[in-house]
């Protein structure tokens, strides 16, 4: 199995492009998340989805959408990129809830100059 | 908001030392999860406590869980320089909230 997997693992946007952060895991997992980074942070929740065609907003949705059209993929869309999104962005999966064992992609660090 | 919060910040120590890490959190809990993180890559899940165990062992990994204190405790026994990395404390009130890590260095 490969886990999950993120593209790209490095990006450089200008503010107000857009694109989109690719995520896919082959556990089966119903539960998907995206997460942002920031140094002394800790994670935040963006976006999750509990199954293919339900999604939800996390901690801080803002600038971001999600979908979820299959079980496997989860990509998260940056509409007009802004420097604040600066950050390094995992996403995860597990089982069946947000509480369970998360399993972790290796993190898309992306810059917005 | 971050529901876990660790403690210390940092910490450095000699090979074959224990490393102590604390997560305080806020309000009431099913269970509290532990998580390595290594320098640019994703977190790895070390350990779960349920909120009606006390302590839990896995391998040189200790845990403990003070319901009434709001607090856990991760002990790594016997350090390695392959244990330098940064370790999280994640609780499930809503969705898993991750605190701001402890960034442990382990000196060979």
């Amino acid at each position: 199995n490969a886990g999950v997997t993120q593209t790209p693992k490095f990006q450089v946007l200008k503010t107000g492009q857009s694109m989109t952060l690719q995520c896919a895991q082959d556990m089966n997992h119903e539960y998907m998340s995206w997460y942002r980074q920031d140094p002394g942070m800790g994670l935040r929740l963006i976006h999750y989805s509990v199954g293919a065609g339900i999604t939800d907003q996390g901690e801080v949705p803002n600038g971001y959408n999600v979908s979820r059209s299959t079980t496997e993929d989860f990509p998260l869309r940056l509409l007009s990129a802004a420097p604040s999104q600066t950050s390094v962005y995992f996403c995860a999966s597990s089982y069946s809830s947000g509480w369970d064992e998360q399993f972790f992609g290796p993190g898309t660090r992306l810059t917005v100059l | 908001s971050q529901q876990g919060e660790e403690d210390p910040q940092a910490l450095s120590i000699q090979e074959g030392e224990n490393a102590t890490m604390n997560c305080s959190y806020k309000t009431s809990i099913n269970n509290l999860q532990w998580y390595r993180q290594n320098s640019g890559r994703g977190l790895v899940h070390l350990i779960l406590i349920r909120s009606n165990e006390r302590e839990k062992h896995s391998g040189r990994l200790r845990v403990t869980l003070d319901t009434s204190k709001k607090s856990s405790s991760l002990l790594i026994t016997a350090s390695r320089a392959a244990d330098t990395a940064s370790y999280f404390c994640a609780t499930d009130r809503g969705h898993m909230r991750f605190g701001a890590g402890t960034r442990l260095t382990v000196k060979p």
